[in-house]
Protein backbone atom coordinates (compact mmCIF):
# COMPACT_ATOMS: atom_id res chain seq x y z
CA UNK A 1 0.00 0.00 0.00
CA UNK A 2 1.50 3.60 -1.32
CA UNK A 3 1.87 5.97 0.76
CA UNK A 4 1.96 8.96 -1.68
CA UNK A 5 -1.21 9.23 -4.06
CA UNK A 6 -1.89 9.62 -7.54
CA UNK A 7 -5.14 9.38 -9.86
CA UNK A 8 -4.60 6.23 -11.40
CA UNK A 9 -5.18 8.04 -14.92
CA UNK A 10 -5.47 11.16 -17.27
CA UNK A 11 -5.87 11.76 -20.78
CA UNK A 12 -5.40 14.38 -23.14
CA UNK A 13 -5.28 15.78 -26.77
CA UNK A 14 -1.57 16.55 -28.51
CA UNK A 15 -0.80 19.55 -27.81
CA UNK A 16 -3.00 19.73 -24.36
CA UNK A 17 -1.63 20.26 -21.13
CA UNK A 18 -2.15 18.00 -18.29
CA UNK A 19 -1.31 18.13 -14.58
CA UNK A 20 -0.59 14.61 -12.27
CA UNK A 21 -0.44 15.16 -8.68
CA UNK A 22 0.97 13.59 -5.76
CA UNK A 23 0.12 13.72 -2.29
CA UNK A 24 1.76 12.50 0.49
CA UNK A 25 1.99 13.33 4.00
CA UNK A 26 4.46 14.84 7.00
CA UNK A 27 6.84 11.95 7.22
CA UNK A 28 7.84 12.28 3.65
CA UNK A 29 7.20 15.89 1.93
CA UNK A 30 6.34 17.37 4.80
CA UNK A 31 9.47 16.56 6.55
CA UNK A 32 11.51 18.56 3.27
CA UNK A 33 12.17 14.71 1.33
CA UNK A 34 12.26 15.82 -2.46
CA UNK A 35 9.93 14.54 -4.70
CA UNK A 36 11.44 12.38 -7.77
CA UNK A 37 9.41 11.67 -11.29
CA UNK A 38 9.59 8.12 -13.31
CA UNK A 39 8.12 7.43 -16.65
CA UNK A 40 7.57 4.02 -17.48
CA UNK A 41 6.57 1.72 -20.07
CA UNK A 42 5.88 -1.82 -18.28
CA UNK A 43 8.25 -4.24 -19.18
CA UNK A 44 10.93 -2.01 -19.75
CA UNK A 45 13.57 0.16 -17.64
CA UNK A 46 11.72 3.36 -15.79
CA UNK A 47 13.33 6.68 -16.69
CA UNK A 48 13.77 9.34 -14.22
CA UNK A 49 11.88 12.55 -15.16
CA UNK A 50 12.47 15.24 -12.80
CA UNK A 51 14.71 15.07 -9.52
CA UNK A 52 15.21 17.47 -6.66
CA UNK A 53 11.32 18.46 -7.02
CA UNK A 54 12.14 20.62 -9.81
CA UNK A 55 15.26 19.22 -12.24
CA UNK A 56 15.35 18.03 -14.98
CA UNK A 57 18.10 15.48 -16.18
CA UNK A 58 20.03 15.83 -19.36
CA UNK A 59 18.27 15.31 -22.55
CA UNK A 60 14.74 15.26 -20.75
CA UNK A 61 12.70 17.86 -22.95
CA UNK A 62 11.57 21.29 -21.50
CA UNK A 63 7.95 20.34 -21.85
CA UNK A 64 8.27 18.27 -18.67
CA UNK A 65 8.09 19.98 -15.11
CA UNK A 66 7.77 19.57 -11.95
CA UNK A 67 6.88 21.41 -8.34
CA UNK A 68 6.10 20.60 -5.04
CA UNK A 69 4.65 22.38 -2.03
CA UNK A 70 3.83 21.37 1.33
CA UNK A 71 2.58 17.77 1.69
CA UNK A 72 1.63 17.70 -2.21
CA UNK A 73 3.64 17.63 -5.71
CA UNK A 74 2.58 18.23 -9.08
CA UNK A 75 3.95 17.27 -12.30
CA UNK A 76 3.10 18.72 -15.77
CA UNK A 77 3.25 18.02 -19.01
CA UNK A 78 2.80 20.66 -22.10
CA UNK A 79 2.57 20.09 -25.69
CA UNK A 80 1.26 16.71 -25.17
CA UNK A 81 2.87 13.93 -27.46
CA UNK A 82 1.65 10.71 -28.61
CA UNK A 83 5.22 9.64 -27.21
CA UNK A 84 4.43 10.54 -23.74
CA UNK A 85 2.01 8.02 -23.57
CA UNK A 86 3.00 5.77 -20.60
CA UNK A 87 2.88 5.27 -16.74
CA UNK A 88 4.15 7.71 -14.25
CA UNK A 89 5.15 7.48 -10.62
CA UNK A 90 6.00 10.11 -7.99
CA UNK A 91 8.72 8.74 -5.65
CA UNK A 92 10.85 10.08 -2.21
CA UNK A 93 11.76 9.40 0.94
CA UNK A 94 9.71 8.09 4.31
CA UNK A 95 11.12 8.74 7.49
CA UNK A 96 8.38 6.90 9.72
CA UNK A 97 9.15 3.20 7.29
CA UNK A 98 12.46 4.55 6.93
CA UNK A 99 12.67 3.71 3.49
CA UNK A 100 11.96 4.98 -0.20
CA UNK A 101 8.07 5.19 -1.41
CA UNK A 102 6.52 5.14 -4.81
CA UNK A 103 3.59 6.74 -6.06
CA UNK A 104 0.58 5.00 -7.20
CA UNK A 105 1.23 5.60 -10.68
CA UNK A 106 -0.86 7.41 -13.13
CA UNK A 107 -1.37 6.73 -16.76
CA UNK A 108 -1.42 8.97 -19.51
CA UNK A 109 -3.49 8.16 -22.51
CA UNK A 110 -3.01 11.00 -25.42
CA UNK A 111 -6.40 10.90 -26.89
CA UNK B 1 27.36 4.19 -20.51
CA UNK B 2 25.86 3.52 -17.46
CA UNK B 3 23.99 -0.36 -17.78
CA UNK B 4 23.11 -2.13 -15.67
CA UNK B 5 22.12 -5.61 -16.65
CA UNK B 6 19.71 -8.05 -14.12
CA UNK B 7 19.46 -11.96 -14.23
CA UNK B 8 18.37 -15.08 -12.09
CA UNK B 9 14.61 -14.62 -12.63
CA UNK B 10 12.73 -17.92 -13.01
CA UNK B 11 9.75 -19.35 -12.44
CA UNK B 12 10.16 -21.28 -8.52
CA UNK B 13 7.90 -23.07 -5.99
CA UNK B 14 6.16 -21.51 -3.22
CA UNK B 15 8.77 -21.78 -0.25
CA UNK B 16 11.35 -21.77 -2.88
CA UNK B 17 14.66 -19.68 -2.90
CA UNK B 18 16.26 -17.69 -5.40
CA UNK B 19 19.18 -14.91 -6.23
CA UNK B 20 19.18 -12.10 -8.67
CA UNK B 21 22.12 -10.34 -9.66
CA UNK B 22 22.42 -7.07 -11.08
CA UNK B 23 25.79 -6.60 -13.38
CA UNK B 24 26.93 -2.97 -13.41
CA UNK B 25 29.23 -1.08 -15.66
CA UNK B 26 30.25 2.39 -17.07
CA UNK B 27 30.21 3.71 -12.89
CA UNK B 28 32.04 3.68 -9.79
CA UNK B 29 30.35 0.83 -8.65
CA UNK B 30 31.49 1.01 -5.08
CA UNK B 31 30.31 4.46 -4.82
CA UNK B 32 26.74 4.27 -5.17
CA UNK B 33 23.69 3.09 -3.06
CA UNK B 34 21.80 0.15 -4.94
CA UNK B 35 18.35 -0.78 -4.60
CA UNK B 36 15.72 -3.35 -5.94
CA UNK B 37 12.71 -1.86 -6.81
CA UNK B 38 10.27 -4.30 -8.23
CA UNK B 39 6.48 -4.31 -10.09
CA UNK B 40 4.01 -7.16 -9.47
CA UNK B 41 1.82 -7.87 -12.57
CA UNK B 42 -1.12 -4.85 -13.17
CA UNK B 43 0.74 -3.22 -10.03
CA UNK B 44 3.07 -0.17 -9.39
CA UNK B 45 6.53 -0.06 -8.73
CA UNK B 46 7.36 -1.11 -4.82
CA UNK B 47 11.12 -0.24 -3.53
CA UNK B 48 12.17 -3.22 -1.39
CA UNK B 49 15.71 -3.10 -0.54
CA UNK B 50 18.75 -0.80 -0.61
CA UNK B 51 22.55 -1.44 -0.17
CA UNK B 52 25.21 1.19 0.86
CA UNK B 53 27.69 1.87 -1.62
CA UNK B 54 30.71 -0.12 1.07
CA UNK B 55 27.71 -2.91 1.58
CA UNK B 56 27.77 -2.20 5.11
CA UNK B 57 24.24 -0.75 5.51
CA UNK B 58 21.34 -2.16 4.29
CA UNK B 59 17.90 -1.52 4.28
CA UNK B 60 14.35 -3.19 3.63
CA UNK B 61 10.78 -2.55 3.03
CA UNK B 62 8.39 -3.98 5.80
CA UNK B 63 6.74 -6.34 3.40
CA UNK B 64 9.62 -8.09 2.66
CA UNK B 65 11.87 -7.97 5.87
CA UNK B 66 13.37 -11.21 7.27
CA UNK B 67 13.13 -13.03 4.07
CA UNK B 68 15.27 -11.09 1.30
CA UNK B 69 19.01 -10.21 1.60
CA UNK B 70 20.43 -7.77 -0.36
CA UNK B 71 24.58 -7.84 -0.56
CA UNK B 72 26.86 -6.31 -3.24
CA UNK B 73 30.61 -7.79 -4.36
CA UNK B 74 32.19 -4.29 -5.27
CA UNK B 75 35.48 -6.23 -7.14
CA UNK B 76 32.79 -7.90 -9.43
CA UNK B 77 30.72 -4.65 -9.86
CA UNK B 78 27.74 -6.98 -8.73
CA UNK B 79 24.50 -6.54 -7.06
CA UNK B 80 22.71 -9.40 -5.62
CA UNK B 81 19.33 -10.16 -3.78
CA UNK B 82 19.00 -13.86 -1.94
CA UNK B 83 15.23 -14.26 -1.97
CA UNK B 84 13.78 -17.14 0.49
CA UNK B 85 10.28 -18.65 1.61
CA UNK B 86 8.83 -17.67 -1.92
CA UNK B 87 5.31 -16.55 -2.35
CA UNK B 88 2.88 -16.29 -4.93
CA UNK B 89 2.95 -12.10 -3.93
CA UNK B 90 7.25 -12.20 -4.81
CA UNK B 91 5.88 -12.83 -8.36
CA UNK B 92 7.14 -9.70 -10.47
CA UNK B 93 9.78 -7.82 -12.30
CA UNK B 94 12.23 -6.90 -10.48
CA UNK B 95 14.65 -3.78 -11.26
CA UNK B 96 18.17 -2.74 -10.45
CA UNK B 97 18.10 0.85 -9.92
CA UNK B 98 21.49 3.00 -9.02
CA UNK B 99 20.68 5.89 -6.00
CA UNK B 100 21.91 9.07 -7.25
CA UNK B 101 22.56 10.10 -3.41
CA UNK B 102 21.60 9.09 0.22
CA UNK B 103 17.93 9.29 0.48
CA UNK B 104 17.11 10.99 -3.13
CA UNK B 105 16.75 9.60 -6.06
CA UNK B 106 17.62 6.82 -8.84
CA UNK B 107 19.16 7.87 -11.97
CA UNK B 108 19.53 4.33 -13.96
CA UNK B 109 17.91 1.36 -14.10
CA UNK B 110 17.85 -2.01 -15.84
CA UNK B 111 15.33 -3.39 -17.72
CA UNK B 112 14.52 -6.63 -15.09
CA UNK B 113 14.03 -9.93 -14.41
CA UNK B 114 10.89 -11.53 -13.87
CA UNK B 115 10.21 -14.14 -11.10
CA UNK B 116 7.07 -15.82 -10.69
CA UNK B 117 6.10 -17.79 -7.96
CA UNK B 118 3.81 -20.94 -8.60
CA UNK B 119 3.02 -24.27 -8.19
Amino acid sequence: QSVLTQPPSLSGAPGQRVTISCTGSTSNFGADFDVHWYQHLPGTAPKLLIYGNSNRPSGVPDRFSGSKSGTSASLAITGLQAEDEADYYCQSYDSRLSGYVFGTGTKVSVL
Amino acid sequence: EVQLLESGGGLVQPGGSLRLSCAASGFTFSSYAMSWVRQAPGKGLEWVSGISGSGGRTYYADSVKGRLTISRDNSKSTLYLQINTLRAEDTALYYCAKGYDVLTHFDFWGQGTLVTVSS
